[in-house]
């Protein structure tokens, strides 16, 4: 199947700043985006997703944009935290079935002090 | 109560022994997965049961075996696994209307 990717494998910022995840994909027929973030340790959490028919939505310190001319997914923090280090992954629904995933290859973000 | 738990939260088995990993909903969701993650990979789906029924079976080995006992339950019987099969294994339920899936903390697998 197609596949969802990420730009950088790793992001590094100072705590207080504003980070930016990115994440390409490449099935043009996607209608459905989600972002995770996971711990160490610990399953993936979801923070927040959008639909197609959208191409910004915010949650409580997150935002998604979705760019579907250039296929491209993003997730804003702001006021980035030591507790937002983690692996954040992207994920589209396979429109091939409806109950199916499928995720991008993740970005490490560390936050320092 | 919004939780997926998974037990056991380790286990270490030998080739030729069978056990069993075990998942757990509340939240009224109809669909349950699993899901293999190898270390720094995203997880890779397994399996999807819908209304207690195996909907899609990813061409996973038979020596992987999932079991839905109801709605609220989802197992994963394991047998003759390979060292290979070592990964964390990722249980996560989603709702009838919705496509978000919400995941467990995981059983970390050992083969050895």
């Amino acid at each position: 199947g197609e596949n969802v990717g990420l730009h950088l494998p790793t992001l590094s910022v100072q705590e207080g700043d504003n980070s930016i995840i990115n994440c390409a994909y490449s099935n043009s027929a996607s209608d459905y985006f989600i972002w995770y973030k996971q711990e160490s340790g610990k399953g993936p959490q979801f923070i927040i997703d959008i639909r197609s028919n959208m191409d910004k939505r915010q949650g409580q310190r997150v935002t998604v944009l979705l760019n579907k001319t250039v296929k491209h997914l993003s997730l804003q923090i702001a006021a980035t935290q030591p507790g937002d280090s983690a692996v954040y992954f992207c994920a589209e629904k396979d429109n091939t079935g409806f109950q199916k995933l499928v995720f991008g290859t993740g970005t490490r973000l560390l936050v320092s002090p | 109560d919004t939780e997926v738990t998974q037990t056991p939260k380790h286990l270490v088995m030998g080739m030729t022994n069978k056990k069993s990993l075990k998942c757990e909903q509340h939240m009224g969701h109809r669909a349950m997965y699993w899901y293999k993650q190898k270390a720094k990979k995203p997880p890779e789906l397994m399996f999807v049961y819908s209304y207690e029924k195996l909907s899609i079976n990813e061409s996973v080995p038979s020596r992987f075996s999932p079991e839905c006992p109801n709605s609220s339950l989802l197992n994963l019987h394991l047998h003759a696994l390979q060292p290979e099969d070592s990964a964390l294994y990722l249980c996560a339920s989603s709702p009838d209307r919705g496509y978000e899936q919400y995941f467990g903390p995981g059983t970390r697998l050992t083969v050895t």
